[in-house]
């Protein structure tokens, strides 16, 4: 199956900064990216289908200027998360599917605003 | 996209088989049926898909019947490893998909 990596896998940031966190396939161009949070002892939450080369699709009640997402590449896209907040430290996982038979996972980034 | 419903937990011991049942009463022509496991702190990870029937490979067994309205996870003789969380997952393929709570296992000594 495809190989997905994110960067970086665990991030500590003050409150009110901001945090960039990269997704990459590594063996398949990627038209569409999805996004997703978990917190702790709960499931994984959708937040966006991130588009190449268009803008992002939310979903409802993730707000689009915090969580700001790039997909400028068929193998790139990031999520940055702006003036984070102690609310936003969660786990966040990254998936490509696009052309595969079903979908592939990032390893996670563990994101803690202090 | 069709919901799912799981049972929240499930215990088990070493060398059991454990069958983890997912309901999805409204799953649609097009849906498959795709099980993940999620260790702690890890992204989730594929163990098996199906449309109909059975299908099985290395690790689990998938079985579905006829109506689709049900499918159940066979893992054959677990052991403490697949200790984690199972998602049972209902949509076209390629599509965002919603997760559900999941079913976490526990398989004690």
């Amino acid at each position: 199956g495809a190989v997905v990596s994110q960067h970086p896998s665990w991030v500590i940031c003050k409150s009110g900064t901001s945090v960039k966190i990269e997704c990459r396939s590594l063996d398949f161009q990627a038209t569409t990216m999805f996004w997703y949070r978990q917190f702790p002892k709960q499931s994984l939450m959708l937040m966006a289908t991130s588009n190449e080369g268009s803008k992002a699709t939310y979903e409802q009640g993730v707000e689009k200027d915090k969580f700001l997402i790039n997909h400028a590449s068929l193998t790139l896209s990031t999520l940055t998360v702006t003036s984070a907040h102690p609310e936003d430290s969660s786990f966040y996982i990254c998936s490509l599917g696009s052309g595969l038979e079903t979908q592939y996972f990032g390893p996670g980034t563990r994101l803690l605003v202090l | 996209l069709a919901k799912t419903t799981q049972p929240i937990s499930m215990d088990s011991y070493e060398g059991q088989e454990v069958n983890i049942t997912c309901s999805h009463n409204n799953i649609a022509t097009n849906d498959y049926i795709t099980w993940y496991q999620q260790f702690p702190s890890q992204g989730p990870r594929f163990i098996i898909q199906g449309y109909k029937t059975k299908v099985t490979n290395e690790v689990a067994s998938l079985f579905i019947p006829a109506d689709r309205k049900s499918s159940t996870l066979s893992l054959p003789r677990v052991s403490l490893s697949d200790t984690a969380v199972y998602y049972c997952l209902v949509g076209d393929r390629n599509n965002d998909m919603r997760f559900g709570a999941g079913t976490r296992l526990t398989v004690k000594p």
